[in-house]
């Protein structure tokens, strides 16, 4: 079945350690995002990228990384300088070109806990 | 600041009736607006879109209403339903690209 998958489900980080969240797309998307997700609040986007090998801070870039070595995955790395890395994380991707208005699919969500 | 805003936080309506969601931006260069379903711990689903040379698109019970001099947008389900109850997002992408922006969401509670 052709869909967007995100990987753990739950994780759990010590304070001052890198985490990497994963993102698998077999939609054949260009398109992939990031968002993050606090209690209570909309979606805010962190990195996106439209094309392999590139990729645009979103509005909350500041202590996250990310690379887009292969069409299929954007993986997410949360480094110890995001002040405030407990939060819901979502991945999306879409598909660009000539039909444009088209929605983003969206993974189930990895939700990471500082400990 | 936020170019996509959902000002009701929260909505209680009772099944069978019409639930009203509302949506305002302030960006006018958004030319295409997405509603999004989303439960608890799970990701967001597609529910119905309209592009901004529409001012209606409608799916089943689902109504998207697009009003551009205002900056306003609506969802409008009919009859609402004890499994409508989530929390909607809407939002919004430029002419040049597929970015999602996103307001803060409505959780809808619909009392059987």
């Amino acid at each position: 079945d052709g869909g967007i998958t995100q990987s753990p489900k739950y994780l759990f980080r010590k304070e001052g350690q890198n985490v990497t969240l994963s993102c698998e797309q077999n939609l054949n998307h260009d398109a992939m995002y990031w968002y993050r997700q606090d209690p209570g609040q909309g979606l805010r986007l962190i990195y996106y990228s439209q094309i392999v090998n590139d990729f645009q801070k979103g509005d909350i870039a500041e202590g996250y990384s990310v690379s887009r070595e292969k069409k299929e995955s954007f993986p997410l790395t949360v480094t110890s300088a995001q002040k405030n890395p407990t939060a819901f994380y979502l991945c999306a991707s879409s598909p660009l070109g000539e039909d444009r208005n088209t929605e983003a699919f969206f993974g189930q969500g990895t939700r990471l806990t500082v400990v | 600041d936020q170019q996509v805003k959902q000002n009701s936080p929260s909505l209680s309506v009772q099944e069978g009736r019409i639930s009203i969601l509302n949506c305002d931006y302030t960006n006018s260069m958004f030319d295409y607006f997405l509603w999004y379903k989303k439960y608890p711990a799970e990701g967001p689903t597609f529910l119905i879109s309209i592009s901004s040379i529409k001012d209606k698109n409608e799916d089943g019970r689902f109504t998207v209403f697009l009003n551009k001099s205002a900056k306003h947008l609506s969802l409008h389900i009919v009859p609402s339903q004890p499994g409508d109850s989530a929390v909607y997002f809407c939002a919004a992408s430029l002419y040049a690209g597929n970015m999602l922006t996103f307001g803060g969401g409505t959780r809808l509670m619909v009392k059987p």
